[in-house]
C-alpha cells in the first residue's frame, strides 16, 4: 500500500461543476502539499498546509490531521483547470507523493 | 535565469552510455532534489542535497550519482544508462529541507 493514496485516479467534469479530489496518507507528517501538473509537465505548488483550510481563488484545500486526510476542492471548474493534481506529504523532511488525479474539465 | 532550469529538455540515449542531467537554480535555495516520474507512480526521490557540499540518497538511488559543488547547480549522472531509467526527471529546490519545493520543467529521458 502506498503511503499516499489519492482518489479518484481520473475525473471528468463539466465546466462549472464543483470538484473534490481526496488524499489519504499513512505516515506522520509535518505538512501536506497540493501540486498541479499541466500537460507538458511543469509542476507548480498550489498549497502547503499543516492544519485547517487554505483558499486561493477558486481553490480550497483542507486537512484533517487526526483522520490523515486532505481534500482539494475546485469551485466553478473551468477547462483550464484540466491537469494532474498531486498530493504530497512531508515525512521526516522527505516528500512522499501520491500517484496523482487526472482532471479533465469539458466546456 | 528565473527560478529553476533543467537541461536537456529531452534526450534519447543508448543503453550503456553515460549521461548528465543538469539543474540550476538562482533562488539561493539550500536544498535541492532529483525525482523521477513514471506512469502510474508518484514522484520518487533519487538523491537530495541539504546544502552545498553535501548529498544524500533518496528512495531510488541505484544507478545514479549527484554532486553539489555550489549552491546553484545539482547535476544528476547516469554512469551507464539502462532502459529502466527511461523516465521524466524533475529537479526541485527549497529554501531548506522540508520547505515548499519549486520544480524545474523536467527532462524526458528515453534509454534504448
Amino acid at each position: 500500500k502506498n503511503e499516499v493514496e489519492q482518489s479518484p485516479q481520473n475525473l471528468t467534469a463539466q465546466e462549472g461543476e464543483f470538484i473534490t479530489i481526496n488524499c489519504s496518507y499513512s505516515v506522520g507528517i509535518s505538512a501536506l502539499h497540493w501540486l498541479q501538473q499541466h500537460p507538458g509537465g511543469g509542476i507548480v505548488s498550489l498549497f502547503m498546509l499543516s492544519s485547517g483550510k487554505k483558499k486561493h481563488g477558486r481553490l480550497i484545500a483542507t486537512i484533517n490531521i487526526q483522520e490523515k486526510h486532505s481534500s482539494l476542492h475546485i469551485t466553478a471548474s473551468h477547462p483550464r483547470d484540466s491537469a494532474v493534481y498531486i498530493c504530497a506529504v512531508n515525512n521526516n523532511n522527505d516528500m512522499r507523493f501520491g500517484a496523482g488525479t487526472r482532471l479533465t474539465v469539458k466546456p | 535565469i528565473a527560478g529553476i532550469t533543467q537541461a536537456p529538455t529531452s534526450q534519447i540515449l543508448a543503453a550503456g552510455r553515460r549521461m548528465t542531467l543538469r539543474c540550476t537554480q538562482d533562488m539561493r535555495h539550500n536544498a535541492m532534489y532529483w525525482y523521477r516520474q513514471d506512469l502510474g507512480l508518484g514522484l520518487r526521490l533519487i538523491h537530495y542535497s541539504n546544502t552545498a557540499g553535501t548529498t544524500g540518497k533518496g528512495e531510488v538511488p541505484d544507478g545514479y550519482s549527484v554532486s553539489r559543488a555550489n549552491t546553484d547547480d545539482f547535476p544528476l549522472t547516469l554512469a551507464s544508462a539502462v532502459p529502466s531509467q527511461t523516465s521524466v526527471y524533475f529537479c526541485a529546490s527549497s529554501l531548506d529541507r522540508g520547505d515548499e519545493q519549486y520544480f524545474g520543467p523536467g527532462t524526458r529521458l528515453t534509454v534504448t
